[in-house]
């Protein structure tokens, strides 16, 4: 067990819809990221927050969005959702700013209908 | 920005010994990391290089050389367990988030 937990683990909706995916990270974790791992594909970095604030982008799109939580969680807003937004979502924290050892969480499967 | 290039599948036999090789294009970065991936599950982290050289971490050792833009993670008595993916990543310049290759799918037969 890493620490990490995010909820739904699954997650079925329809296309043009809006799902909200959340984080918990590790105690005491400041740095949660979000990455996207479609289908045969590596992680794709999405977004990282440090203690409250976005602190780097990756390959995010437009519909994406997501926020850290004074009590340090994070959700990643999905809209318009699309097919090809089916993926494994995974959140991993670390202790700073970017430390070398991220711990994951078990990831949320959305699948888009 | 990073790119990281990693064989997509290796093969092997329980027992045995394998290397995954991971070679990076990158503008600078702290270290190279590895993590495995079981089928479905999280990313694990196995070991880090920040300096040249060898770590292991028993039967798992991971190498890096800057100078060669190069790093490889060297599996040793293989077990049908260890079938898995297995990422190299990189840690960037600033402390942002870790930038991952694509794979490498290992499968371990008797």
């Amino acid at each position: 067990d890493s620490g990490v937990t995010q909820t739904p683990k699954h997650l079925i909706t329809a296309t043009g819809q809006r799902v909200t995916l959340r984080c918990s990270p590790r105690s005491g974790d400041l740095s949660v990221y979000w990455y996207q791992q479609s289908l045969d594909q590596g992680l794709q970095f999405l977004i990282q927050y440090y203690n409250g604030e976005e602190r780097a982008k990756g390959n995010i799109l437009e519909r994406f969005s997501a926020q850290q939580f004074p009590d340090l969680h994070s959700e990643l807003n999905l809209s318009s959702l699309e097919l090809g937004d089916s993926a494994l979502y995974f959140c991993a924290s670390s202790g700073g700013k970017g430390n070398t050892e991220a711990f994951f969480g078990q990831g949320t499967r959305l699948t888009v209908v | 920005g990073q790119s990281l290039e990693q064989p997509s599948e290796v093969t092997a036999v329980e027992g045995a010994i394998v290397q995954i090789n991971c070679t990076y294009q990158t503008s600078g970065f702290y270290g190279l990391s590895w993590y495995q991936q079981h089928d479905g599950g999280a990313p694990t982290f196995l070991s880090y290089n920040a300096l040249d050289g060898l770590e292991e971490t028993g039967r798992f050792s991971s190498f890096l050389s800057r100078s060669d833009s190069y790093g490889y993670l060297l599996l040793q008595e293989l077990q049908m367990k260890d079938s898995a993916s297995y990422f190299c990543a990189v840690s960037p310049p600033g402390g942002t988030a870790l930038i991952f290759g694509k794979g490498t799918t290992l499968s371990v037969s008797s």
